[in-house]
C-alpha cells in the first residue's frame, strides 16, 4: 500500500484568500487524484494529475479556482484561490497502488473557510 | 450524475451484531471498491472486489457484487464499538481510473 500525508492538516481561513495544499507519497506514482468532500457529503473527483501534464479536471471545476500543479511523481499541490464558505470542505488526494487497482488516500485537510 | 447510492443512509444496530450496506452504481465497472471513514478523516480502504468475482472474504468483511443488478453489499459480521464510521463504496468505469463514490452509509454500534 502507499503512504500518503498532507499538509496542512486543517485550516481556517478568511473569505478571498487562498490555501495550498499538500501531498507526499511514499512511492512514484503515475497519477494523483484530488477529491473534495463537503460536510455531510460524499467524496466528489476535482481533478486528476499525471507528471508533466496539465491536470484534467471535472465538470464543475476549473482550473483558475483549483489550480494543481504536479513538479515530480510522489508530489502535488491543490491551491483553493479566492475562497468562500462555499469551500469549506475536507480535500483529499489518492493514488493508484502500484501493480493494484487499489486507491489509496490521504489523512484529509479540513478547510474552514469564515 | 454517476454516482451511486447507498442504502440505508444510516444504520444503528447493538454490538455484536450483523451489519449490512448495499449500493448501486449505474454504468459497467472494472471493479467497486469499499471503504470506511471515521469521523472525518481519510478513507480507509476495505477491500476492492473485481467485475468477474462475485464474492469475497476479508476478517469480518463479506462483500458480494450483482453486475447484472448493478449492486453490491458490504456485510460486517460480529459488530463492534470501533467500526462505528461511514462507509463508502465506489466505482471505476471501465477504462477510467477515477472513482465515483456513493453517498454513503452512517453506521452505529451501540455497546
Amino acid at each position: 500500500s502507499a503512504v500518503i500525508s498532507q499538509k496542512p492538516s486543517r485550516d481556517i481561513c478568511q473569505r478571498g484568500t487562498s490555501l495550498t495544499i499538500q501531498c507526499q507519497v511514499d512511492s512514484q506514482v503515475t497519477m494523483m487524484f484530488w477529491y473534495r468532500q463537503q460536510p455531510g457529503q460524499s467524496l466528489t473527483l476535482i481533478a486528476t494529475a499525471n507528471q508533466g501534464s496539465e491536470a484534467t479536471y471535472e465538470s464543475g471545476f476549473v482550473i483558475d479556482k483549483f489550480p494543481i500543479s504536479r513538479p515530480n511523481l510522489t508530489f502535488s499541490t491543490l491551491t483553493v484561490s479566492n475562497m468562500s464558505p462555499e469551500d469549506s470542505s475536507i480535500y483529499l488526494c489518492s493514488v493508484e497502488g502500484l501493480n493494484t487497482d487499489t486507491q489509496y488516500f490521504g489523512p484529509g485537510t479540513r478547510l474552514t473557510v469564515l | 450524475s454517476q454516482q451511486g447510492e447507498e442504502d440505508p443512509q444510516a444504520l444503528s444496530i447493538q454490538e455484536g451484531e450483523n451489519a449490512t450496506m448495499n449500493c448501486s452504481y449505474k454504468t459497467s465497472i472494472n471493479n467497486l471498491q469499499w471503504y470506511r471513514q471515521n469521523s472525518g478523516r481519510g478513507l480507509v480502504h476495505l477491500i476492492l472486489i473485481r467485475s468477474n468475482e462475485r464474492e469475497k472474504h476479508s476478517g469480518r468483511l463479506r462483500v458480494t457484487l450483482d453486475t447484472s443488478k448493478k449492486s453490491s453489499s458490504l456485510l460486517i459480521t460480529a459488530s463492534r464499538a470501533a467500526d462505528t464510521a461511514s462507509y463508502f463504496c465506489a466505482t471505476d468505469a471501465q477504462g477510467a481510473q477515477k472513482l465515483v463514490f456513493g453517498q454513503g452509509t452512517r453506521l452505529t454500534i451501540n455497546p
